[in-house]
């Protein structure tokens, strides 16, 4: 089945430390998005990648970076700039629009704690 | 800048009665917007959608409706069913073709349906 597989499901990690949550999708989608849910929010926009080698800043970019070297991944780094960066992490694919818009596809989301 | 705002964080229905939720948005260039449910841990699963050139859209027990003047959508579950408890966000787009699919979303809404 085709589907969004995000790993690990949790994850924690020390102050100071960079982590790289991994995202795979073989719903052979054009674009690709990272979201971060805090209790009692929405989901904001981190990046998001709308073709291969290229991708743009979302609405809480500090702290995070991305690459986008293959189609199918789109890996999100949580650096130590990143203040405060315990969260549920949701990873999201669409297909590229035709006549109808297309709804996005997530993930399971990654549950990221400080130690 | 809350562009999408769900104003209730949560709502209690009884089994087999209607529930209603309800989204607001301030950005008139958006036009197309979703309903999400998410259960905890977990990511969100696409329920319905709408395009703005419509006021209403059913599948099923969903209904999504649309008021473009005031700028608001509401989703009408009926009848409502203990599975049905989760938490409702509702997303909008706007039609640039740079950033397709790009999302904003509300707080969300928790749903709690009673047996």
């Amino acid at each position: 089945d085709g589907g969004i597989t995000q790993s690990p499901k949790y994850l924690f990690r020390k102050e100071g430390q960079n982590v790289t949550l991994s995202c795979e999708q073989n719903l052979n989608h054009d674009a690709m998005y990272w979201y971060r849910q805090d209790p009692g929010q929405g989901l904001r926009l981190i990046y998001y990648s709308q073709i291969v080698n290229d991708f743009q800043k979302g609405d809480i970019a500090e702290g995070y970076s991305v690459s986008r070297e293959k189609k199918e991944s789109f890996p999100l780094t949580v650096t130590s700039a990143q203040k405060n960066p315990t969260a549920f992490y949701l990873c999201a694919s669409t297909p590229p629009p035709d006549r109808d818009n297309q709804p996005q596809h997530f993930g399971d989301g990654t549950r990221l704690s400080i130690l | 800048d809350q562009q999408v705002k769900q104003n209730s964080p949560s709502l209690s229905v009884q089994e087999g009665r209607i529930s209603i939720l309800n989204c607001d948005y301030t950005n008139s260039m958006f036009d197309y917007f979703l309903w999400y449910k998410k259960y905890p841990a977990e990511g969100p699963t696409f329920l319905i959608s709408i395009s703005s050139i419509k006021d209403k859209n059913e599948d099923g027990r969903f209904t999504v409706f649309l008021n473009k003047s005031a700028k608001h959508l509401s989703l009408h579950i009926v009848p409502s069913q203990p599975g049905d408890s989760a938490v409702y966000f509702c997303a909008a787009s706007a039609p640039l073709v740079r950033d397709y699919g790009k999302l904003t979303f509300g707080q969300g809404t928790i749903l709690t349906v009673h047996p």
